[in-house]
């Protein structure tokens, strides 16, 4: 069974310019979240989508924004990128609808803004 | 406001000894606790979970402890293996809006290494 995958694997960017991210969650996996993980900040919660709906959101700006289609797969857009952008930026998935669960994480896009 | 906070960002241990890693939390609505380790250039694999009904849950190497009155927990890894090198992440979850308890809060983490 294939893991997560997020594509690109690195994306070097320039201030002002828009970035998407692509993730494709294990085969028959309906939630996906993505986290931000910087060095001083650790994991950061994102957004978190299931059946095409974004039901939870943390505390990041409008520029970050998500979509989930109906084969499961997400991407997330980040506008307007800034310096303080730059980030492993990791997508996650897992199998139930509710109820605290263990996600599996892709390895991540390594996103640089210059 | 970090609610959930790793206080030491490095350990250092010998191979075959107890590594003892630590975690403490302040939200109490948090229902759900897991440890992730990561490598270098990987995403997060999960380690082991408890949840708030229990004090003590074990697989293996891995052990975590919580103290709910204390609002901690902490991870045993006994006996100690250079392969465990990683970074150690402390994750917590509680009740979210519709119904998802999937908004994880992560500590920091903390880099183990394991010294043969």
């Amino acid at each position: 069974k294939a893991g997560v995958t997020q594509t690109p694997r690195y994306l070097i960017k320039t201030r002002g310019q828009q970035v998407t991210l692509s993730c494709s969650p294990i085969s028959g996996h309906r939630s996906v979240s993505w986290y931000q993980q910087t060095p001083g900040q650790g994991l950061q919660f994102l957004f978190e989508y299931f059946s095409e709906t974004q039901r939870n959101k943390g505390n990041f700006p409008g520029r970050f924004s998500g979509r989930q289609f109906s084969n499961s797969r997400s991407e997330m857009n980040v506008s307007t990128l800034e310096l303080g952008d730059s980030a492993l930026y990791l997508c996650a998935s897992s199998t139930s609808p509710t109820g605290a669960e263990k996600l599996f994480f892709g390895s991540g896009t390594q996103l640089s803004v210059l | 406001d970090q609610q959930v906070k790793q206080n030491s960002p490095s350990l250092s241990v010998q191979e075959g000894r107890i590594s003892i890693l630590n975690c403490d939390y302040t939200n109490s609505m948090f229902d759900y606790f897991l440890w992730y380790k990561k490598y270098p250039a990987e995403g997060p694999t999960f380690l082991i979970s408890i949840s708030s009904i229990k004090d003590k849950n074990e697989d293996g190497r891995f052990t975590v402890f919580l103290n709910k009155s204390a609002k901690h927990l902490s991870l045993h890894i006994v006996p100690s293996q250079p392969g465990d090198s990683a970074v150690y992440f402390c994750a917590a979850s509680a009740p979210g809006s519709g119904g998802s308890n999937y908004k994880l809060t992560f500590g920091k983490g903390t880099l183990l290494t394991v010294n043969p």
